[in-house]
């Protein structure tokens, strides 16, 4: 079965701190994602990898960058964490490009900036 | 913008029922089609896809699609209460990109 595992299932942070999400799948998955899910809004993409060192915005990008230096491996960085970046986020690894890729989720970080 | 729409419910049906979640959405290129089930506190998980005209089945879950409409739909046969969780409609927005819908929570009452 794939895994995708995210480091953290709860964190609190304080506002202007730097946050670390780290994701790592185990099925070497070419690609990976990082959502935020808030009610009301649905699952909203924040960046996605298609390959080692290559990134892509999402729909929502502004205050976050990634990393991916490792293809297993994926990271979420706020610079400065801000309030309203209080969210649940979810990793997501799938393979290939076709357009129908199931994507697998990690358990989710409940994330609380104060 | 591309939008995917569902009703967020919640839709409650008796155990034994047929559920039917519905979801529409606005990119008439949108080509493939998806429903993840999420519980409480979980991470959503695929249960359907659908890329054709017309329906797919699986077990009790059937995915219809009629592109035409821009109408995607779920059916849950003999729902259990254990199928009670949030259904996300997704589709296809071009490489890599995933549109999902808010959801719609299902509670299915013994």
């Amino acid at each position: 079965d794939v895994k995708v595992t995210q480091s953290s299932r709860y964190l609190v942070k304080r506002t202007g701190e730097k946050v670390f999400l780290e994701c790592v799948q185990d099925m070497d998955h070419e690609n990976m994602f990082w959502y935020r899910q808030d009610p009301g809004l649905g699952l909203r993409l924040i960046y996605f990898s298609y390959d080692v060192k290559m990134k892509e915005k999402g729909d929502i990008p502004e205050g976050y960058s990634v990393s991916r230096e490792k293809k297993e491996r994926f990271s979420l960085i706020l610079e400065s964490a801000s309030t309203n970046q209080t969210s649940m986020y979810l990793c997501a690894s799938s393979f290939g490009a076709a357009g129908n890729e199931k994507l697998f989720f990690g358990s989710g970080t409940q994330l609380s900036v104060l | 913008q591309k939008e995917v729409e569902q009703n967020s419910g919640p839709l409650s049906v008796p155990e034994g029922a047929i559920a039917s979640l519905n979801c529409t959405y606005s990119d008439r290129g949108s080509q493939s089609f998806f429903w993840y089930r999420q519980y409480s506190g979980k991470s959503p998980e695929l249960i359907m896809f659908i890329y054709s005209n017309g329906d797919k089945e699986d077990g009790r879950f059937t995915a219809q699609l009629n592109k035409a409409s821009q109408y995607v739909s779920l059916l849950i046969r003999d729902s259990q209460p254990s199928d009670s969780a949030t259904y996300l409609c997704a589709v296809n927005g071009g490489t890599y990109k995933y549109i999902f819908g808010t959801g719609t929570r299902l509670k299915v009452l013994a």
